[in-house]
């Protein structure tokens, strides 16, 4: 089978504190990418990160940090430093045969003031 | 780069009628892609095309749906009859060979 989970429907974190959002996959290929989207209300999908799967060293962009484990099939998304802005549904994404995005169930991200 | 653009953002239409949506991708993106949200629900592939050609078409694109993408360019997707079941979000992303995709704001469909 070929699909994406997230199982934490709802998270919350206190500004300014870390917050980790999980997500496991199923395949059979050797090479492929991993995606996290960013859907904040009523506004579009924005790409907040990228994991080639040939790569070792996980992958950052500024207080966005992946924690991927091949063996495992996991991808986790590890927000430092939460800002009201980071509030919004996050969703996993794995493009099967390198090409069609499939989707996990997404995770609506709350930033406690 | 100005973003993949979607037209028109919000639609209503009756049972019965048909609609287009229009997606603009990024200019130098030969790829694009339209996936179909519901409410509280992640994006569900629906087509996708490199250059002007067709490559695959989900299960979930009924022969009511048909997309085209002459010259490469811009995308439409046409919905003959609709049906209240059809309401939903239509996201449109694009992307260069296999890389990243980037969404558009989508259209948002309402059949009454």
């Amino acid at each position: 089978a070929q699909t994406v989970t997230q199982s934490q429907p709802e998270m919350s974190v206190q500004e300014a504190e870390t917050v980790t959002l999980s997500c496991t996959y199923d395949t059979s290929e050797s090479d492929y990418y991993l995606f996290w989207y960013k859907q904040p209300p009523s506004r579009q999908m924005i790409l907040v990160i990228r994991q080639e799967a040939y790569k070792q060293q996980n992958a950052t962009e500024n207080r966005f940090s992946v924690n991927f484990q091949k063996a495992a099939k996991s991808f986790s998304l590890k927000i430092s430093d939460s800002q009201l802005g980071d509030a919004a549904m996050y969703f996993c994404a794995y493009p099967f045969g390198n090409e069609k995005l499939t989707f996990g169930t997404g995770t609506r991200l709350t930033i406690i003031p | 780069d100005t973003g993949v653009s979607q037209d028109p953002r919000h639609k209503i239409t009756k049972r019965g009628q048909n609609v287009t949506f229009r997606c603009d991708p990024i200019s130098e993106h030969n790829r694009l892609y339209w996936y179909r949200q519901t409410l509280g629900q992640g994006p569900e592939f629906l087509t996708y095309f490199q250059n002007e050609a067709q490559l695959e078409k989900s299960r979930l694109l009924s022969d009511r749906f048909s997309a085209e993408r002459p010259k490469g360019s811009f995308s439409t997707l046409e919905i003959q009859r609709t049906e209240q079941g059809d309401s939903a979000m239509y996201l449109c992303a694009s992307s260069l060979q296999r890389g990243s995709q980037y969404f558009g704001p989508g259209t948002r469909l309402l059949v009454l």
